[in-house]
């Protein structure tokens, strides 16, 4: 069964530092991978998505991430954090045949000034 | 506004009433979800339509009873139920099943 893990729990950076937030998924073939983050109160907002093609992909806010198919791993980067970007952020699966999502348990980011 | 959106944004409820959540989307999607998202625990899917068709019922108890009347409403009936559920109810949508969500808002339950 596909699984994501985030191993990061929280995350301080200070405004202005280049971040990293780690996800691993577990899945037989290529899955579809995205990123959500989660201001306080507030919904799932999408920042980015691997459907194929570049494992580069950029996404909203300045954000990035790499899909490295030998480490199973999507790994979301900014290189100069905001303050805006305190939340939570959430790496999720799914199946390239269009099964449900699974999503990871998220990470907490703190941004000091 | 993310186009998809949920009504009340807050409730309280106690253990023997009934109340209903409400989610609406003009996105022109086909399939609607609920979750439940608890404090550190992964977002728990709850149910799945998809053509208004209910595709997913994740073993979520008969106190959670969903409907989807058209394409555009979902609704999530909730009646006696425990203070363990208080939690964010986040709806979603997407044109078609697990290709990128759109969630709402969300409505925080708490349950006393």
């Amino acid at each position: 069964a596909q699984s994501v893990t985030q191993p990061d729990i929280h995350i301080t950076v200070s405004e202005g530092a280049s971040l990293e937030l780690r996800c691993n998924y577990s899945y037989g073939a290529t899955p579809y991978l995205f990123w959500y983050v989660q201001s306080p109160g507030q919904g799932l907002q999408l920042l980015l998505k691997y459907f194929s093609g570049d494992t580069l992909v950029q996404g909203i806010k300045g954000f990035e991430a790499e899909f490295k198919r030998s480490q199973s791993s999507f790994n979301l980067r900014k290189p100069s954090v905001h303050w805006s970007d305190a939340a939570e952020y959430f790496c999720a699966v799914v199946a390239n045949t269009g099964n449900q999502f699974y999503f990871g348990t998220g990470t907490s980011l703190t941004v000091i000034p | 506004e993310t186009g998809v959106t949920q009504t009340p944004r807050h409730l309280v409820m106690g253990m023997t009433n009934k109340k209903s959540l409400k989610c609406e989307q003009h996105l022109g999607h086909n399939a609607m979800y609920w979750y439940k998202q608890s404090a550190k625990k992964p977002l728990e899917l709850m149910f799945v339509y998809n053509f208004k068709e209910q595709t997913e019922n994740n073993s979520v108890p008969s106190r959670f009873s969903p409907e989807c009347p058209n394409s555009s409403h979902l609704f999530l009936h909730l009646h006696t139920l425990q203070p363990e559920d208080s939690a964010l109810y986040l709806c979603a949508s997407s044109q078609e099943r697990g290709y990128g969500y759109t969630f709402g808002s969300g409505t925080r339950l708490t349950v006393v």
